[in-house]
């Protein structure tokens, strides 16, 4: 089934610990991003890349880094986790910077 | 700075028809959005509008006004399975979304 797939579910993790949540999709769409939801704020852009071998970043990229060797990979990586961290996960794919997105179930992050 | 205002929360009831809206000031405009999230899922997509005037699409249409920075979500016929976040974007000048908060729509029997 074509779609957006991400990895873990949910995690709780450790202040201090590094990690990586993965988001691969098998649509060949050239955009992807990530965003985390927050309760009573919109959804907020972290990185984004509009092709393969590109990255750019959102609004709020601090403690974030991102990668994109391939088109159908964005992993996202957490350095050294912080409680502010603490969030719902999304990530999101289309076509090009001018389509509609499409998103992934999420990741649940809980950082103690 | 970029803003997108809509209700928080709003209550209807089924079969009734609910009109949900959003009002936004961004740094260029490139389309609005409209998605629909279920609690603890990922955001759909519902609808597009970048011209002026009514975007329907069966149970649901979308209206936007450019001049007036003014969008809103019209729901009819609604169901129980109508309750859920609905989230308003718009596209800016550098093709990113811009998000608001949400509204909660609850729909009571």
């Amino acid at each position: 089934i074509a779609g957006i797939t991400q990895a873990p579910t949910s995690q709780i993790l450790a202040a201090g610990r590094r990690m990586t949540l993965r988001c691969t999709q098998d649509m060949r769409h050239n955009a992807m991003y990530w965003y985390r939801q927050d309760l009573g704020l919109g959804l907020r852009l972290i990185h984004y890349s509009n092709t393969a071998g590109t990255t750019g970043k959102g609004e709020v990229p601090d403690g974030y880094s991102v990668s994109r060797a391939n088109t159908d990979d964005f992993p996202l990586t957490l350095a050294s986790a912080v409680p502010s961290q603490t969030s719902v996960y999304f990530c999101a794919s289309s076509e090009g910077e001018r389509s509609e997105q499409f998103f992934g179930p999420g990741t649940r992050l809980t950082v103690l | 700075g970029q803003n997108i205002d809509q209700p928080t929360e709003m209550t209807a009831t089924e079969g009734a028809i609910v009109q949900i809206n959003c009002t936004y000031q961004t740094s260029g405009f490139n389309g609005l959005f409209w998605y629909q999230q279920h609690a603890g899922e990922a955001p759909t997509f519902l609808s597009y509008n970048v011209l002026d005037g009514l975007e329907e699409k069966g149970r649901f249409s979308s209206f936007l006004s450019r001049s007036k920075g003014y969008s809103y979500l019209l729901l009819k016929e609604l169901q129980m399975k109508d309750s859920a976040s609905y989230l308003c974007a718009v596209r800016d000048s550098n093709y990113q979304l811009i998000w608001g908060a949400g509204t909660k729509l609850i729909i009571k029997p």
